[in-house]
C-alpha cells in the first residue's frame, strides 16, 4: 500500500534531550511537510521540503531541525531548544506540479510527543 | 491576513441532522479551499475542496458553499451519521505556486449522537 509511515506512534522526551521523529513515504512525492497539532490551534507548519537536499522553515521552526537526504525520508528532530514540545506531530507529502493533485496533502498517522 | 477563522470549535448534532461548519478568510489571493477530516489518533484526510469559480460543490452528503464577496465558505454534512464524528479542518491556499502552503483553520470537533 502506498502511503506515509510515521514512527514511533508515541515518544517521550526527557528535559534537555533531542528526539527524532521518522517520516517515510512511498508515494514518490517531491514535497514533504511537518505540522504540529495542538488542541484548539489547528495545524501549524514547522518545516517543508520541495526537493531532496532542500528545505524551508515554516511558521514555527524554532527549536526544530530537519534533513532531506532521500526523497522518501524527511525526519524531524525536536531539539532541547523547543521548550514546549508536547504535541501531535504530523508528516505530510504532496506532488506539486500534477494538476489533479496539486494541493492535496497526504498525511501520516502522527506521532504524539510528550515530555517526561 | 494569512489566517483562516473557523467556527464553531465544537458541534453536537443528532443523527440525521445537518452539521454546518463555517470558515472565513481575509487574503483575497486564496483560490483553493479544501476541507480535511481527522479521526482520533489519525492524520487528516482530504474530504472535499472548492475553487472560487463555483459557489457550491457537492460530494455525496458533503457540500461546500462558497461566498466570494463575503470571503466565507462552509461545510454542510447532510443526514449526519455517528461515523461522521471527527475533527474537521478548513484550509486555504494560493494554488499554482511551487509550494503547497495550506493555511489551516483551528478545527471543529463534531459529535453525531445516535
Amino acid at each position: 500500500d502506498g502511503g506515509i509511515t510515521q514512527s514511533p506512534k508515541y515518544l517521550f522526551r526527557k528535559e534537555g534531550q533531542n528526539v527524532t521523529l521518522s517520516c517515510e513515504q512511498n508515494l514518490n512525492h517531491d514535497a514533504m511537510y511537518w505540522y504540529r497539532q495542538d488542541p484548539g490551534q489547528g495545524l501549524r507548519l514547522i518545516y517543508y521540503s520541495q526537493i531532496v537536499n532542500d528545505f524551508q522553515k515554516g511558521d514555527i521552526a524554532e527549536g526544530y531541525s530537519v534533513s532531506r537526504e532521500k526523497k522518501e525520508s524527511f525526519p524531524l528532530t525536536v531539539t532541547s531548544a523547543q521548550k514546549n514540545p508536547t504535541a501531535f506531530y504530523l508528516c505530510a507529502s504532496s506532488s506539486p506540479g500534477q494538476a489533479a493533485t496539486n494541493e492535496k496533502l497526504f498525511f501520516g498517522s502522527g506521532t504524539q510527543l510528550s515530555v517526561l | 491576513q494569512q489566517q483562516v477563522k473557523q467556527s464553531p470549535q465544537s458541534l453536537i448534532v443528532q443523527k440525521g441532522g445537518i452539521s454546518i461548519i463555517n470558515c472565513a478568510y481575509e487574503n483575497t489571493a486564496f483560490d483553493y479551499f479544501p476541507w480535511y477530516q481527522q479521526f482520533p489518533g489519525k492524520g487528516p484526510a482530504l474530504l472535499i475542496a472548492i475553487r472560487p469559480d463555483v459557489s457550491e460543490k457537492k460530494e455525496g452528503r458533503f457540500t461546500i458553499s462558497f461566498n466570494k464577496s463575503a470571503k466565507q465558505f462552509s461545510l454542510h454534512i447532510m443526514d449526519s451519521q455517528p461515523g461522521d464524528s471527527a475533527t474537521y479542518f478548513c484550509a486555504a491556499s494560493v494554488s499554482g505556486g511551487a509550494t503547497n502552503k495550506l493555511i489551516f483553520g483551528t478545527g471543529t470537533l463534531l459529535a453525531v449522537q445516535p
